[in-house]
């Protein structure tokens, strides 16, 4: 029943390391983006997707690259992780070219030693 | 560009009191503006929405909110607080619709008994 899942839910991981982020969707939406929330709750987009089309990328870190197999996922790969990367990452999704609402996951919690 | 200020990172009131959440945004364009609520450990939740029209916008679990074009304002009203209303909310404006989301910094609501 879930609309938007993430997993995993935590991530504790070293730094230098590389992990992935996966978020899927059961709305039948085309467009999914990851959010970013720093210790402050200060949520900033990182990127949207639009039928598996990168369509905004908010100047992040090129350490950070996201992977849309098909419109009901969108996948966030982080190599070689630093301390400042630790936050929640929040997946979203919602209709293009609407005012429809962005539905978001649970959050991903990764936290970086 | 778009930016959003929300006056108080933390509001304190009585259960029953009257909730007041202040949100001021900036937009060249007519906005699309949202409250979401973020309950601890948890993902965003839509309140309401205003994208056009009726200016007074109703939402769930009794909050509304009122678009105020001559004030760039849009602030969250609840009647009467209850302790389930304990959570994080965040105000957000959008440009062309829900594509890109510009959150304030969030305001923490406790509420007292």
């Amino acid at each position: 029943d879930t609309a938007v899942s993430q997993t995993p839910k935590y991530l504790v991981t070293q730094m230098g390391n590389d992990k992935s982020i996966k978020c899927e969707q059961n709305l039948g939406h085309d467009t999914m983006y990851w959010y970013k929330q720093d210790s402050k709750k200060f949520l900033k987009i990182m990127f949207s997707y639009n039928n598996k089309e990168l369509i905004i990328n908010e100047t992040v870190p090129n350490r950070f690259s996201p992977k849309s197999p098909d419109k009901a996922h969108l996948n966030l790969h982080i190599n070689s992780l630093e301390l400042g990367d630790s936050a929640v990452y929040f997946c979203a999704s919602t209709y293009s070219g609407t005012t429809d609402t962005q539905y978001f996951g649970p959050g991903t919690r990764l936290t970086v030693l | 560009a778009q930016s959003v200020t929300q006056l108080g990172s933390h509001v304190s009131v009585s259960e029953g009191a009257l909730v007041l959440l202040r949100c001021n945004y900036s937009s060249s364009v007519p906005p699309y503006l949202f409250w979401y609520v973020q309950y601890p450990n948890q993902g965003l939740q839509l309140l309401l929405k205003y994208t056009t029209g009726a200016t007074l916008v109703k939402g769930i679990n009794g909050f509304e909110a009122e678009f105020k074009k001559s004030e760039t304002s849009f602030h969250l009203t609840k009647p009467s607080a209850h302790m389930s209303d304990a959570a994080e909310y965040f105000c957000a404006v959008s440009e062309g619709g829900a594509q890109k989301l510009v959150f304030g910094q969030g305001t923490r609501l406790t509420i007292n008994p």
